[in-house]
């Protein structure tokens, strides 16, 4: 079955840290990727994505991502955490043979504390 | 820019009860979704559309219908409202297919069934 997983419900981050947030996938073929954030009582935003090319992905916010086919994972990374990163990640990926089903994670609370 | 609109924003329901969540997009995006949103199972599709007139299910589409009549709208009713779907719904669209393209999000209607 096409899954993704976030291994971790909560990361706590000092301000100004570097931060990573994990993600790993299990599908079928080459898969599509992508990282969402969502503030309290706001929908979903798209932060990023990885489609070909290059493994590290750069996205809005000063947010990167980073493809590792051997590993399956796609983790999230930022150099500096900043107080207002604070809020819930999403990964997501799609398989290469459909592009009409996105498959989410759980989600990962992230914590900035000042 | 409204992007995309959904209402309403809050409802409580009575078991049994039935009503209409009303998703508008005014970017032209042929993909549009419905998802639902509960603590500690990230979000999972309802229903999607590829197009004006397709429709088709998603993981949990068991107790909602949608149709697709207009690019613009994506309605998603609740025939016989259970506590169960107390939940919080998101509607997404898309301009172009999955694989490449990425989700925008409503934000949210937040619904109880009592």
């Amino acid at each position: 079955a096409q899954s993704v997983a976030q291994p971790e419900d909560q990361v706590n981050v000092a301000e100004g840290n570097p931060l990573t947030v994990k993600c790993t996938y299990s599908v079928s073929g080459n898969p599509y990727l992508f990282w969402y954030v969502q503030y309290p009582n706001r929908g979903l935003q798209f932060l990023l994505k990885y489609i070909t090319g290059d493994n590290l992905v750069k996205g809005s916010y000063g947010f990167e991502a980073e493809f590792n086919k051997s590993q399956t994972s796609f983790h999230l990374k930022k150099p500096s955490a900043l107080v207002s990163d604070s809020a819930l990640y999403f990964c997501a990926v799609t398989p290469m043979n459909r592009d009409d089903k996105i498959i989410f994670g759980k989600g990962t609370r992230l914590h900035i504390l000042p | 820019n409204a992007g995309v609109t959904q209402t309403p924003k809050f409802q409580v329901l009575k078991t049994g009860q039935s009503m209409t969540l009303q998703c508008a997009q005014d970017m032209n995006h042929e993909y549009m979704s419905w998802y639902r949103q509960d603590p500690g199972m990230g979000l999972r599709l309802i229903h999607y559309s590829v197009g004006a007139g397709i429709t088709d299910q998603g993981e949990v589409p068991n107790g909602y219908n949608v149709s697709r009549s207009t690019t613009e709208d994506f309605p998603l009713r609740l025939l016989s409202a259970a506590p169960s779907q107390t939940s919080v719904y998101f509607c997404a669209s898309s301009y172009q297919g999955l694989n490449t393209g990425e989700l925008f999000f409503g934000e949210g209607s937040r619904l109880t069934v009592l």
